[in-house]
């Protein structure tokens, strides 16, 4: 079975650029016909969407931080990153990465990374 | 834009059968898929596709989906289940992951 393990620095300064990684084990990021989306959750508060990456490297984001969102593929690594650019508090959240399953947009979950934003 | 309306909250006493719903236009129309996310853990997929249950996932937790409404049973509700629960769609016309609000299952 698929396993998702993100990591990336728990703390990014305001107006700067938030990196983060999804390394896969139990499959290859390139292959499969498998879509690979990072979702956020603010502390306290629900569930967003971030936006998805296909096997063959196409993309889709939330409308809402489309501008500031990159997620790519690093094939060689078995990895998905995500950049997310100019952040602020507002951005300060927890970051899953997730796999679908079935059809199932979000079926496999990763343990998640705790990102703060300070001033 | 399309929205997915859950309550904030939800009380049962336990043994007693729960239930969440998830509101939308002509929810009906599309699959929903129910996540379980318990306080300082990750979400889980309990249920998609409406009804169909993950491996692993209790014959407690069944959903149903008709209309305007999305409805996630969870039976014989025990202790554990105590957390926050969310509904989900693939939204076809903005090609986007959709989450409801999320509702509290409190265990009393």
């Amino acid at each position: 079975q698929v396993q998702l393990q993100e990591s990336g620095p728990g703390l990014v300064k305001a107006s700067e650029t938030l990196s983060l990684t999804c390394t896969v084990s139990g499959g290859s990021v390139s292959s499969g016909n498998f879509f690979w989306s990072w979702i956020r959750q603010p502390p306290g508060k629900g569930l967003e969407w971030i936006g998805f990456i296909s096997y063959s490297g196409s993309t889709n984001y939330n409308p809402s931080l489309k501008s500031r969102v990159t997620i790519s593929l690093d094939t060689s690594k078995n990895q998905i990153s995500l950049n997310l650019s100019s952040v602020t508090a507002a951005d300060t959240a927890i970051y899953y990465c997730a796999r679908d399953h079935v059809g199932v947009p979000i079926f496999y979950w990763g343990q998640g990374t705790l990102v703060t934003v300070s001033s | 834009s399309y929205e997915l309306t859950q309550p904030p909250s939800v009380s049962v006493a336990p043994g007693q059968t729960a239930r969440i719903t998830c509101g939308a236009q002509n929810i009906g129309s599309k699959n929903i898929h129910w996540c379980q996310q318990k306080p300082g853990q990750a979400p889980v997929l309990v249920v998609y596709d409406d009804s169909d249950r993950p491996s692993g996932i209790p014959e407690r937790f069944s959903g149903s989906n008709s209309g305007n409404t999305a409805t996630l049973t969870i039976s014989t509700v025990e202790a554990g289940d105590e957390a926050d629960y969310y509904c989900q769609v693939w939204d076809t016309n903005s090609d986007r992951v959709l989450f409801g609000g999320g509702t509290k299952l409190t265990v009393l």
